[in-house]
């Protein structure tokens, strides 16, 4: 079973419209928690971190289940430009802390005009 | 500020030969390492460092091997090159504030073994 999991789609959606990605991860020990963008070819950026208490950064929304060992990212009102890989990643093993990050493999998503 | 670089940014090689991928940092991150990414597989981790002089393995060491000399320098040797470490590599570095790190990628190797 992989470490984190995430449906690799692709999402095709039509601008304007809300689209979820989850994402759900094996060590129950894991201390935080990201959703990185990736675009074609390019290196990985942060997106959001993602606290249990659930946050909102404008039209994008990330939420964490740590019970069910859960992730979610929420996407409202999409642009063309959200397209693109977006990868959930958990980081700590409930040892020493060394910051190591695992990562899904990505879910895509096309927004049509 | 350059942030992470890494060189080169594509190459090939021949099964057997050997290089070393560079990545250097100029933030005085403690955290660096580096991740292979394949198709469909995300990103995994190879090796990591956690100070001058510390290295440690990830994921997926075999054939791959680190140092850290410096802070600033992370270089990835490939001993034997193989066909199956044909992959895009990225080099990280972090800093770490407490029990919050905040990482910055390199914009990537692209290698191809033949």
């Amino acid at each position: 079973r992989k470490e984190v999991e995430q449906d690799p789609g692709p999402f095709n959606v039509p601008e304007g419209a809300t689209v979820a990605f989850n994402c759900t991860y094996s060590n129950s020990a894991s201390q935080s928690f990201f959703w990185y963008r990736q675009d074609c070819r390019k290196e990985p950026k942060l997106l959001m971190s993602v606290y249990s208490s659930g946050n909102e950064d404008g039209r994008f929304t990330a939420q964490l289940n740590r019970a069910s060992q859960y992730i979610s990212l929420l996407i409202r009102d999409s642009k063309l430009s959200d397209s693109a890989t977006y990868l959930c990643v958990v980081m700590g093993d409930g040892s020493s802390n060394t910051g190591k990050l695992i990562f899904g493999q990505g879910t895509t998503l096309q927004v049509k005009p | 500020n350059a942030g992470v670089t890494q060189t080169p940014k594509f190459q090939v090689l021949k099964t057997g030969q050997s290089m070393t991928l560079q990545c250097a940092q100029d933030m005085n991150h403690e955290y660096m390492s580096w991740y292979r990414q394949d198709p469909g597989m995300g990103l995994r981790l190879i090796h990591y460092s956690v100070g001058a002089g510390i290295t440690d393995q990830g994921e997926v060491p075999n054939g791959y091997n680190v140092s850290r000399s410096t802070t600033e320098d992370f270089p990835l040797r490939l001993l034997s090159a193989a066909p199956s470490q044909t992959s895009v590599y990225f080099c990280a570095s972090s800093y770490r504030d407490r029990d919050t790190y905040g990482y910055t990628f390199g914009s990537g190797t692209r290698l191809t073994v033949v």
